[in-house]
């Protein structure tokens, strides 16, 4: 129980273009859901918070303009890489709490070349 | 200061070994500490979980916790070529967010 699917695995795109990376729990109801970011031989940095129904919360020196967190229901959350830079380029993994700890999406890999 | 500190390691054990990671937070508040395994380009799955001062064992795995002094440590006893990997510690902050210190890469040798 309390499985995260995130999709796609893995993605390649042109700089300047957008990506959208899905995260849905699909046998319970995610409330919060967390976003991070790895970059190679690094821990995971959390981006931001996101609450259903209402606007999310980032972390400081994360842009909100540029990492957009949309969690319109229950069991969807999504990330919207903008105008993606070489520098983008990372593994992003989502995460939602439940009762007893915390489940994780199997991550992106973003490549933006 | 970082929010959670780990030794990045590497740290090589012989098989059959115990190897012992240990973790440090700065915040007194943080009520639930966990430890994660992470191989290289997947998403981290849970080891342990502890919540209360002193030991909590799961197989080979032990979790200490120790909040007067704020460290957490995990103890692997036997361990096996598979359980190298990078290991993350993580405490729980305000609002059930989830902060990660930077990972201790264990490497078991045959």
């Amino acid at each position: 129980g309390a499985v995260v699917s995130q999709h796609p695995s893995r993605v390649i795109c042109k700089s300047g273009t957008s990506v959208k990376i899905e995260c849905r729990s699909l046998d319970f109801q995610a409330t919060t859901m967390f976003w991070y970011r790895q970059f190679p031989k690094q821990s995971l940095m959390l981006m931001a918070t996101s609450n259903e129904g209402s606007k999310a919360t980032y972390e400081q020196g994360v842009e909100k303009d540029k990492f957009l967190i949309n969690h319109a229901s229950l069991t969807l959350s999504t990330l919207t890489v903008t105008s993606a830079h070489p520098e983008d380029s990372s593994f992003y993994i989502c995460s939602a709490s439940i009762r007893y700890g915390y489940t994780f999406g199997s991550g992106t890999r973003l490549t933006v070349v | 200061q970082k929010e959670v500190e780990q030794n990045s390691g590497p740290l090589s054990v012989p098989e059959g070994a115990i190897a012992s990671l240990n973790c440090t937070y700065s915040d007194r508040g943080s009520q639930s500490f966990f430890w994660y395994r992470q191989y290289s380009g997947k998403s981290p799955e849970l080891i342990m979980s502890i919540y209360s001062n002193g030991d909590k064992e799961d197989g080979r795995f032990t979790a200490q916790l120790n909040k007067a002094s704020q460290y957490v440590s995990l103890l692997i006893r036997d361990s096996q070529p598979s359980d190298s990997a990078t290991y993350l510690c993580a405490v729980n902050r305000e609002g059930g967010k989830l902060i990660f210190g930077q990972g201790t890469e264990l490497s078991v040798k045959p």
